[in-house]
């Protein structure tokens, strides 16, 4: 199994302002994607992360919103942009090699 | 795409009763089918997957049955013991694809003492 590491675990943000959100897995991979959840929810993609290349955006979620890094197969990270209050939720990292995926432990994030 | 509907949204059983969560799917292509817990503040867990090539997998006290002509697939539970306390999502996808998971709305499963 893939452990992955996310930091920040929490934060409160200012409105207006952006934070990056870190992803760092004990081995190669070739998934990685990030989840939003409201508390009480279910998980929304926000995006796939590709090695070398721009992320793909799932319907709702844009890059000047959510810009996306994947230098390597064992790291990402992933910005919330502009943010205001009701980006506030829980940003789950995951992540895989062939089937089976695998998520960190969130970074909780409060906007006020 | 895929859809992934779940039920139900919350379910209450006794300490010792059995306990089944039940999900559909809409893309036939789906064909690897997780399950995972999330406790409180805490990250989703694997606790069991089926493959589309087998009907049931069991797991000590868990197990999953799936329905490939119906698109449906089950968690269950028995002897349930508080520690079961958890949101349950069941999730779908293509094996071997670099697609992701789709994931059902999740139950909140409680297990009063």
């Amino acid at each position: 199994s893939a452990v992955i590491s996310q930091k920040p675990s929490r934060d409160i943000c200012q409105r207006g302002t952006s934070l990056t959100i870190q992803c760092q897995v004990d081995s190669q991979v070739t998934m990685m994607f990030w989840y939003r959840q409201q508390p009480g929810q279910s998980l929304t993609l926000i995006a796939t992360a590709n090695q070398g290349s721009e992320a793909t955006y799932e319907s709702g979620f844009v890059i000047d919103k959510f810009p996306i890094s994947r230098p390597n197969l064992t790291f990402s990270t992933l910005t919330v942009s502009n943010m205001s209050p009701e980006d506030s939720s829980i940003y789950l990292c995951s992540a895989g090699s062939g089937n089976t995926i695998y998520f960190g432990e969130g970074s909780w994030l409060t906007v006020v | 795409g895929e859809n992934v509907e779940q039920h139900p949204s919350t379910l209450s059983v006794q300490e010792g009763d059995s306990a089944v969560i039940k999900c559909t799917y809409s893309d036939s292509a789906s064909n690897y089918f997780p399950w995972y817990k999330q406790e409180l503040g805490k990250r989703p867990q694997l606790i069991i997957d089926i493959r589309s090539n087998v009907g049931e997998k069991k797991d000590q006290r868990i197990a999953v049955t799936l329905n490939k002509t119906a698109k449906h697939f089950s968690l269950h539970i028995t002897e349930t013991q508080p520690e079961d306390s958890a949101v349950y999502f069941c999730a779908a996808k293509i094996w071997g694809s670099q697609g992701n998971l789709i994931f059902g709305k999740g139950t909140k499963l409680s297990v009063k003492p």
